[in-house]
């Protein structure tokens, strides 16, 4: 199985400022027929289902805000919230489905500082 | 409006039986693919099982292969999970959720239901 990675667990950032999340897998996710990364993005907000935000790594999903970003290449990647707003307060997770089972990272928690 | 709900969950003593069902609403089911995925209490994200769009090819995570059956009835536009010989650590919330796109059974998900509890305990 591929194992995800996510660094911080946590982080608090300022009304404004950037959120950078970290997401390594155990081995590369790129699918070189398609040229894609097999890597999505969810975001967890308290009491709720996950939500989708970006796809193929960098693909944001209709009616995200731009201020959410993908990026990464191979093994490693990058969610970047720019001018992080209240309501972007969540656990964020990271997903490959290069291979079965899909498998997600171990969440990472943003808060505002 | 796509609407995904899930049903039939509950509290059952350890080597018991439950049957789960998602009711979709909103879309044309038979035409996707769909996904369990679970949470147990303060917990991360686990990929439980996957069905094709017409019910034919069907995976699971190892820690519930030969234990779990997941199912769909297209023409009640319904998803369902059997869960057989249910342990401590299959307590979770279980999400049913809409796959976008698959490649070889693992997805990524565009909706999910708001998921229903299951306890396992004595």
């Amino acid at each position: 199985d591929i194992v995800m990675t996510q660094s911080p667990d946590s982080l608090a950032v300022s009304l404004g400022e950037r959120a950078t999340i970290n997401c390594k897998s155990s081995q590369s996710v790129f699918y070189s027929s398609n040229n894609k990364n097999f890597l999505a993005w969810y975001q967890q907000k308290p009491g709720q289902p996950p939500k989708l935000l970006i796809y193929w790594s960098f693909t944001r999903e209709s009616g995200v805000p731009d201020r959410f970003s993908g990026s990464g290449f191979g093994t490693d990647f990058t969610l970047t919230i720019s001018n992080l707003q209240a309501e972007d307060v969540a656990v964020y997770y990271c997903q490959q489905y290069y291979s079965t089972p899909r498998t997600f990272g171990q969440g990472t928690k943003v808060e505002i500082k | 409006e796509v609407q995904l709900v899930e049903s039939g969950g509950g509290l059952v003593q350890p080597g018991g039986s439950l049957r789960l069902s998602c009711a979709a609403s909103g879309f044309t089911f038979s035409t996707y693919e769909m996904n369990w995925v679970r949470q147990a209490p303060g917990k991360g994200l686990e990929w439980v099982s996957y069905i094709s769009s017409g019910g034919k090819t069907l995976y699971y995570a190892d820690s519930v292969k030969g234990r779990f059956t997941i199912s769909r009835d297209n023409a009640r536009n319904s998803l369902y999970l059997l869960m057989n010989s249910l342990r401590d650590e299959d307590t979770a919330v279980y999400y049913c959720a809409r796959a976008k796109y698959c490649s070889g059974g693992s997805c990524w998900d565009d909706y999910w239901g708001q998921g229903t509890l299951v306890t396992v305990s004595s």
